[in-house]
């Protein structure tokens, strides 16, 4: 199946670190994706990293894949009320010749102070 | 602005009635996408255009019509929904559907679709 499963929620001290866990099925996917959706608007590339790496880092953000367990997660290092948001999951199977992206239900992210 | 547009913002219909969502983008990619975003659910892909000719349809009834004129628009057209279809329609594009990977999604900012 073409299912990428995430935990639906997470709350997140202002300051502390914010880790973002994500399943994935197909282990052909050439890239996995991290998108980030605020109130009101539609989905925006963060970062993305391509199967044969382990980890990627990005300022404050780190993608570790474990592909294995096929396993993806984003940390988000010192958390700001800014980072509130949808994060999406995404893996790109091969498809009948192209690739499509297929998404999680997102994690929602709150940060308080 | 991400460079791909979507109209309307907001569309409140009956059951009865019939509406297009617009898409548009000028970014110069060849791959457009409709995707449906229900609460606590994944993402649903939809339907998939790459150089005007549809590429996937995702299993979608046939109430929910997509038409791509070409490369830079694409429409949904809608008629006698259900509640249920009640949800944000989001579209995307890319620069092509083999390149996709590496590249990723450009989204719009989606319209939100309440069936009454």
């Amino acid at each position: 199946g073409e299912d990428v499963e995430q935990s639906l929620f997470l709350s997140v001290r202002e300051g502390d670190s914010s880790v973002i866990n994500c399943t994935y099925t197909d282990s052909s996917s050439t890239y996995l994706y991290w998108y980030k959706q605020e109130p009101g608007a539609g989905l925006q590339l963060l970062t993305y990293i391509f199967s044969n790496m382990d980890m990627k880092q990005d300022q404050r953000l780190t993608v570790l894949l474990n592909k294995k367990d096929k396993h993806l997660s984003l940390r988000i290092a010192d958390t700001q009320t800014g980072d509130s948001a949808i994060y999406f999951c995404a893996e790109s199977p091969p498809s009948g010749g192209y690739n499509k992206l297929i998404f999680g239900a997102g994690t929602r992210l709150a940060v308080h102070p | 602005e991400t460079g791909v547009t979507q109209t309307p913002r907001h569309l409140v219909m009956g059951m009865t009635n019939k509406k297009s969502l617009k898409c548009e983008q000028h970014l110069g990619h060849n791959a457009m996408y409709w995707y449906k975003q229900s609460a606590k659910k994944p993402l649903e892909l939809m339907f998939v255009y790459n150089f005007k000719e549809q590429t996937e349809n995702n299993s979608v009834p046939s109430r929910f019509s997509p038409e791509c004129p070409n490369s830079s628009h694409l429409f949904l057209h809608l008629h006698t929904l259900q509640p249920e279809d009640s949800a944000l329609y989001l579209c995307a594009s890319s620069q092509d559907n083999a390149g996709a990977a590496n590249y990723g999604y450009t989204f719009g900012s989606g319209t939100r679709l309440t069936v009454v």
